[in-house]
């Protein structure tokens, strides 16, 4: 069964200094891998995806992810954090590997907060 | 191009009643996928509808179905409310193939008292 661990419920950094929040996912397939964002109150947005072709991925508002299959990691940064950064974020695997086409499987978030 | 809507974005129930909620996905997306989100289980998927066939169901009791019309949009019905199915119910549509990423309503919160 495919799943995702976010290694860390919460994240607290500076304004300006560098993100990093960690997940490790387990499949049986080449995953699609995403990470979403959730603030207060809103739905999710996307914020980048990993669907086998570069292993470094860009995503919007200056984040990036690397897939990494030899650590089965795929952790989210970005070099300089903004105030409005602050929000839950969500490693997500797609479960469309075993047929579930539609389905995501989410991992238990990681709040970041960012200091002034 | 509009997003992802859902109606109403707030609910109030009383135990024992039943709930309808809406979603409206991204013109021309044909899959819509239903998410319950609470503090405690997180992000749980309820089913997802592509072409008004339900192709995958979550593991959640039969008290909660859907359905999908021909315009794409789609409903969730939870019967008989419990205390416990107060959460943000989220909705989300794709094009419904591989590796096509899923754009996400607002959500509705409803609350059972």
């Amino acid at each position: 069964a495919q799943s995702v661990t976010q290694l860390d419920s919460h994240v607290s950094v500076s304004e300006g200094t560098p993100v990093l929040l960690r997940c490790n996912y387990s499949s049986s397939y080449s995953p699609s891998l995403f990470w979403y964002v959730q603030h207060p109150n809103k739905g999710l947005q996307l914020l980048l995806k990993y669907t086998s072709a570069a292993t470094l991925v860009k995503g919007i508002n200056g984040f990036e992810a690397e897939f990494k299959k030899s650590e089965t990691s795929f952790h989210l940064t970005k070099p300089s954090a903004h105030m409005s950064d602050a929000a839950e974020y969500f490693c997500v695997v797609s479960d469309e590997g075993s047929g579930n086409t539609g389905k995501l499987i989410f991992g238990q978030g990681t709040t970041l907060q960012v200091k002034p | 191009k509009a997003g992802v809507t859902q109606t109403p974005r707030y609910l109030i129930k009383t135990r024992g009643q039943q709930v309808t909620l809406s979603c409206s996905p991204i013109s021309g997306h044909r899959s819509v996928s239903w998410y319950q989100q609470t503090p405690g289980q997180g992000l749980q998927f309820l089913f997802e509808y592509f072409s008004e066939t339900q192709r995958n169901k979550g593991n959640f009791p039969g008290r909660f179905s859907g359905r999908q019309f021909s315009n794409s949009r789609s409903e969730m019905n939870v019967s008989t409310l419990e205390l416990g199915d107060s959460a943000l119910y989220l909705c989300a549509s794709s094009w419904g193939t591989m590796n096509t990423e899923a754009f996400f309503g607002q959500g509705t919160r409803l609350t059972v008292v």
